[in-house]
């Protein structure tokens, strides 16, 4: 099925631990980003990539980092996990026009102990 | 700048009973707007969108219009259904900000029989 695949579902981390929140997408969208939903506080910008080889800094970017690999995969990572990233992760694509609206994945549960 | 402001949940209904779930905005733009819900254990689903201002955007009972002169974009249903239970996001995507989205903070939604 056509969509947006994240990768781990779960994942338990303990403090200083890095790893790598894998996403892809196979419907041909150039934009991609990475959110974290944390609860009372909605869903929170933390990279994104407008195009294969471009990469920002959203509302939280402190303590990740990204790859835009190619055009279907933007990863995320955390360098030295820390107990405030516990966290669930939500990958998106978008095609570029508002009228689609954003394709989302179905997350990463991520806590850090 | 942009952003998105929904009410405070959670919220707790009868079967069969009426749902408003407000949301108003503020853009620099022209903005696109959008409801998504998200089932428990689930990501974002794109639920209705409306990208001028008077359009009404519908989709499994679910309303919402428009509204320019008060900046509001609020979604109704007329009988609410168990499987309604979810939280609901409020969101715009602003193309004078490159199509990026901004959520609201989500409101959550019971439907009790």
């Amino acid at each position: 099925n056509a969509g947006v695949t994240q990768t781990p579902k779960f994942q338990v981390l303990k403090t200083g631990q890095s790893m790598t929140l894998q996403c892809a997408q196979d419907m041909n969208h150039n934009s991609m980003y990475w959110y974290r939903q944390d609860p009372g506080m909605g869903l929170r910008l933390i990279y994104y990539s407008a195009s294969e080889g471009t990469t920002d800094k959203g509302e939280v970017p402190n303590g990740y980092n990204v790859s835009r690999l190619n055009k279907r995969e933007f990863s995320l990572r955390l360098e030295s996990a820390a107990p405030s990233q516990t966290s669930v992760y939500f990958c998106a694509s978008f095609q570029g026009q508002a009228y689609y609206g954003y394709t989302f994945g179905s997350g990463t549960r991520l806590t850090v102990v | 700048g942009n952003s998105v402001t929904q009410m405070e949940g959670p919220v707790t209904l009868s079967e069969e009973a009426f749902l408003t779930i407000n949301c108003t905005y503020t853009a620099t733009g022209y903005p696109s707007l959008f409801w998504y819900v998200q089932y428990p254990g689930e990501g974002l689903q794109l639920l209705l969108k409306a990208t001028k201002a008077d359009d009404k955007g519908s989709n499994k009972g679910f309303e919402a219009t428009y509204r320019k002169e008060t900046t509001s974009f609020h979604l109704e249903k007329g009988s609410v259904q168990v499987s309604d239970s979810a939280v609901y996001f409020c969101a715009l995507s602003d193309s004078s900000t490159g199509n990026q989205f901004y959520f609201g903070t989500g409101t959550s939604l019971t439907v009790i029989p």
